[in-house]
């Protein structure tokens, strides 16, 4: 089945420096990437949708220059937090789809769980 | 802003139970229902894709239904076994490359 392999997987860092995390279809190529964020015992909400060659399209209340997001090809996106800062700890996670699914669904990553001192 | 709703928040089954849980979601704009399956310390994992109004779909013990018009679907697993304990989220889409809405799970456990 489709892969998608998501890292760092954890990932702790001091207040204001920057962390980049990686999305990467492994067997398939993907136009549209997903970032998603889980609070404690909440859903995953959507950040942004990603668009390989394109800006990503950041949902209300993301600030996008916060979060940069960069799908640079068809197999890899990444997630930069930037100047990190204690509330933005949590639990992060991609998703991708498969460009020649007809199904539509989504295969996710493992997940980065960042906690900033 | 899309609502997209699951209940129970949280179930707990003997095994073999039979149990099932709901998901609504706007029933205006529908383009495609997903369930997925998200097993602790692993990444979630598509359990149905659902597009047409009346769509039954079956996995083993685990079948979907979908009403598109009143805006609901149905996730029944027969006889539960403690392997399917998870959390079980469904999914929106309005089109084809629209964004994915979550809804917010429902944790099932299975007691041996």
């Amino acid at each position: 089945g489709a892969v998608v392999s998501q890292h760092p997987s954890r990932v702790i860092c001091k207040s204001g420096t920057s962390v980049k995390i990686e999305c990467r279809s492994l067997d398939f190529q993907a136009t549209t990437m997903f970032w998603y964020r889980q609070f404690p015992k909440q859903s995953l909400m959507l950040m942004a949708t990603s668009n390989e060659g394109s800006k990503a399209t950041y949902e209300q209340g993301v600030e996008k220059d916060k979060f940069l997001i960069n799908h640079a090809s068809l197999t890899l996106s990444t997630l930069t937090v930037t100047s990190a800062h204690p509330e933005d700890s949590s639990f992060y996670i991609c998703s991708a789809r498969d460009d020649g699914s007809r199904t539509g669904e989504l295969f996710f990553g493992e997940g980065s769980r960042l906690t900033v001192l | 802003i899309l609502n997209v709703e699951q209940s129970p928040q949280s179930l707990h089954v003997q095994e073999g139970d039979s149990t099932n849980f709901t998901c609504s979601f706007p029933s205006s704009n529908f383009y495609a229902l997903h369930w997925y399956r998200w097993e602790t310390a692993k990444s979630p994992e598509a359990l149905f894709v659902m597009t047409l109004n009346g769509d039954e779909k079956k996995k083993g013990r685990i079948s979907a239904t979908l009403n598109t018009k009143e805006g609901y679907s149905y996730l029944y697993i027969k006889g539960s076994q403690p392997e399917d304990s998870a959390t079980y989220l469904c999914a929106f889409l309005k089109t084809s490359y629209d964004k994915v809405i979550f809804g917010p799970g429902t944790s099932l456990s299975v007691i041996p």
